[in-house]
């Protein structure tokens, strides 16, 4: 199997939170998030290490956190939800520094209205 | 830090046509080059990749790309494209042997025409 994240679609109230998900690739260190709003390229937001988040620098603001239990499953939570929040949300995967690539899940389309 | 520029928001073919698509990049440091492609509602799928070698990578699908390091350019290019072309195109780059932080460029909607 590849990268699966859940939900596929999600709508949320201005101000409510939200709690996205992201299962790796079966053998992939790394997972990686990415922000994909309508009309862009993704942009970077966090990425992972086994359990250690190693780079943040992309992330929005202090609404959005992230983390990495077990080294397994990645969840990106984002509070406070804002409109500008509505996008796509990509999860990546990969294995010795994307050196073999990225894998992408199909991604989660959030809507803040 | 990285960036990169596809010049192209859109670009229009007829069926059974040649088809590039350019992608410029900007760095102080060497990169990897990807083509990632999109197909609507959902996700990216991998092209094609530079990593080192030979400057000319095939990828799936009959795509290839040229790697020129003088022109930091790396075009997309098939010799004739299908229908089932049709999608958006993505370019990236990251650091060379270290980086996970992928750099995507705004991204060139292909569209094949009958």
């Amino acid at each position: 199997a590849g990268v699966t994240q859940s939900p596929t679609h999600l709508i949320k109230t201005r101000g409510q939170q939200v709690t996205l998900r992201c299962s790796p690739k079966s053998g992939h260190d790394t997972v990686s998030w990415y922000q994909q709003a309508l009309g862009q390229g993704p942009e970077f937001l966090t990425y992972f290490q086994n359990e250690a988040q190693l780079d943040k620098s992309g992330l929005p603001s202090d609404r959005f956190s992230a983390e990495r239990t077990g080294g397994s499953v990645s969840t990106l939570t984002i509070q406070r939800t804002q409109q500008e929040d509505s996008a796509v949300y990509l999860c990546a995967s990969s294995l010795d520094a994307g050196h073999y690539g990225y894998t992408f899940g199909s991604g989660t389309r959030l809507t803040v209205v | 830090a990285q960036s990169v520029t596809q010049l192209d928001s859109q670009v229009p073919v007829f069926e059974e046509a040649p088809v590039e698509l350019r992608c410029n990049y900007s760095s102080s440091v060497s990169v990897y080059l990807f083509w990632y492609v999109q197909y609507p509602n959902q996700g990216l799928q991998l092209l094609l990749k530079y990593l080192s070698g030979s400057t000319l990578v095939k990828g799936i699908n009959g795509f290839e790309a040229e790697f020129n390091k003088s022109q930091t350019s790396f075009h997309l290019r098939k010799p004739s494209v299908h229908i089932s072309d049709t999608a958006e195109y993505f370019c990236a780059v990251s650091v060379a042997g270290g980086g996970n932080k992928l750099t995507f460029g705004t991204g060139t909607q292909l569209k094949v025409e009958l």
